[in-house]
């Protein structure tokens, strides 16, 4: 069985400080990994996806991968409030029949 | 727009009757997928199917059933509801490229009494 381990949290960062959201999975065979945002009573939401190791920067966001050590990250940068969620990885093989296998998600809180 | 839809934001089903939960997409997705969200436990994989009439079993596929007659449709069966099944059912759909995104539905949440 494949697995996605993820802190449950609730990581809590002032505003304004960087939020770094770590994720690890089992699966060598793993391709592409996705990080999705899902806000209280909503469906998840993409933020981000990774698939070379090394970083991948979007705005406020940086994720980082090292598939050597199975492991992806979220950083994100000059964290707001807005920013408070629920934060997801997944991952998935490159062949048809590899699913779409999400982590339990760390539940982030940034304070005023 | 990506667009996926459920058929139903909030069902209340009774034990032992059976449920139909349906899922439409209109991107022309290969891949589409069942999850449930449960406290705690992050999203689960049912099922995925990665063409029509295609199905692989997830993680926790017991007392579930699915079908794919056409392309843009994907349905999850419960086939005796019960209590353990109340939960927030979510389905999503993909391209097959690597990094493509998957794009979920609102999600429906289901009560069984």
């Amino acid at each position: 069985q494949k697995e996605v381990e993820q802190n449950s949290g609730p990581l809590s960062v002032p505003e304004g400080a960087i939020a770094s959201l770590n994720c690890t999975y089992s699966d060598r065979g793993s391709q592409s990994f996705f990080w999705y945002r899902q806000y209280s009573g909503k469906s998840p939401e993409l933020i981000m996806f990774i698939y070379s190791n090394g970083d991948k920067e979007d705005g406020r966001f940086t994720a980082q991968l090292n598939k050597a050590s199975q492991y992806v990250s979220l950083l994100i940068r000059d964290s707001q409030p807005s920013d408070s969620a629920t934060y997801l990885c997944a991952v998935r093989g490159d062949n048809a029949g590899n699913m779409l296998t999400f982590g339990g998600g760390t539940r982030l809180m940034v304070k005023p | 727009d990506v667009k996926v839809t459920q058929s139903s934001r909030y069902l209340v089903k009774r034990t032992g009757e059976k449920v139909f939960l349906e899922c439409v997409q209109d991107m022309d997705h290969e891949n589409m997928f069942w999850y449930r969200q449960d406290p705690g436990l992050g999203l689960r994989l049912i099922y995925f199917s990665y063409d029509v009439k295609m199905k692989e079993k997830g993680d926790i596929p017991e007392g579930y059933s699915v079908s794919r007659e056409k392309k843009e449709r994907f349905s999850l069966i419960l086939e005796s509801a019960s209590t353990n099944q109340t939960s927030m059912y979510l389905c999503a759909s993909s391209l097959q490229r690597t990094g493509d995104e998957a794009f979920f539905g609102q999600g429906t949440r289901l009560t069984v009494v």
